[in-house]
């Protein structure tokens, strides 16, 4: 079982607040992503890092912005929430190098309502 | 660009039926395929891989095998039960460089007693 975390689970915010998503992995991996998912169920990679200091935006563009200070933390940070933020944020993360190792795994997920 | 392609849901299946969510990708140099499930509420778990062609993966009683001649990766389950609800992703990993997954966009199922 994997061993990747989120909190929380589930956030209900007014427009305008700051928040931070918090996800921390285990297992020492050096890749961490996020993903956005809509209620059409689609993932969209907004965030990922390939290690301490590196973080990189994704396929779609989000006002998030996201830190990798430790290995095992990756928080991503809304500075202003808005009702369009509202959504799944999956993090996830994976070993080293390429092809099957590629493979990810995945926190519970925080569902954000933005109202 | 790398691109995944599975039929769309919703999929409604008794139980006991037959299931198959087919998934065709377009990659370049020699991906490695996923599966992966999402049941309500949670966020996604590894249900299947294969690193080569002609290679079968298998959980659960699920299977998948790689087909490169038909750049497919079709999920089957022999008999579905009401607790394989849930929503199915096929992504693939392409070897050239790539250190990302690219995802299809889900298919759910349904399993009705």
């Amino acid at each position: 079982e994997a061993d990747i975390y989120q909190t929380p689970r589930y956030l209900v915010i007014g427009t305008g607040k700051k928040i931070t998503l918090e996800c921390s992995q285990t297992m020492g991996h050096d890749k961490m992503y996020w993903y956005q998912q809509d209620p059409g169920m689609e993932l969209h990679l907004i965030h990922y890092s390939y290690g301490v200091n590196s973080t990189e935006k994704g396929d779609l563009s989000s006002e998030s912005t996201v830190s990798r200070i430790r290995t095992e933390h990756f928080p991503l940070t809304l500075e202003s929430a808005r009702p369009s933020h509202t959504s799944q944020y999956l993090c996830a993360s994976s070993l080293p190098g390429q092809g099957a190792r590629n493979e990810q795994f995945f926190g519970p997920g925080t569902r954000l309502t933005v109202l | 660009g790398d691109s995944v392609t599975q039929m769309e849901g919703p999929v409604t299946l008794s139980e006991e039926a037959f299931l198959t969510i087919n998934c065709t990708y377009t990659a370049t140099g020699y991906p490695s395929l996923f599966w992966y499930v999402q049941y309500p509420g949670e966020g996604l778990q590894l249900l299947l891989k294969a690193t080569k062609a002609d290679d079968k993966g298998s959980n659960k009683g699920f299977e998948a095998t790689y087909r490169k001649e038909t750049t497919s990766f079709h999920l089957e389950k022999g008999s579905v039960q009401v607790s394989d609800s849930a929503v199915y992703f096929c992504a693939l990993t392409s070897g050239a460089g790539s250190y990302q997954l690219t995802f299809g966009k889900g298919t759910k199922l349904s399993v009705i007693p």
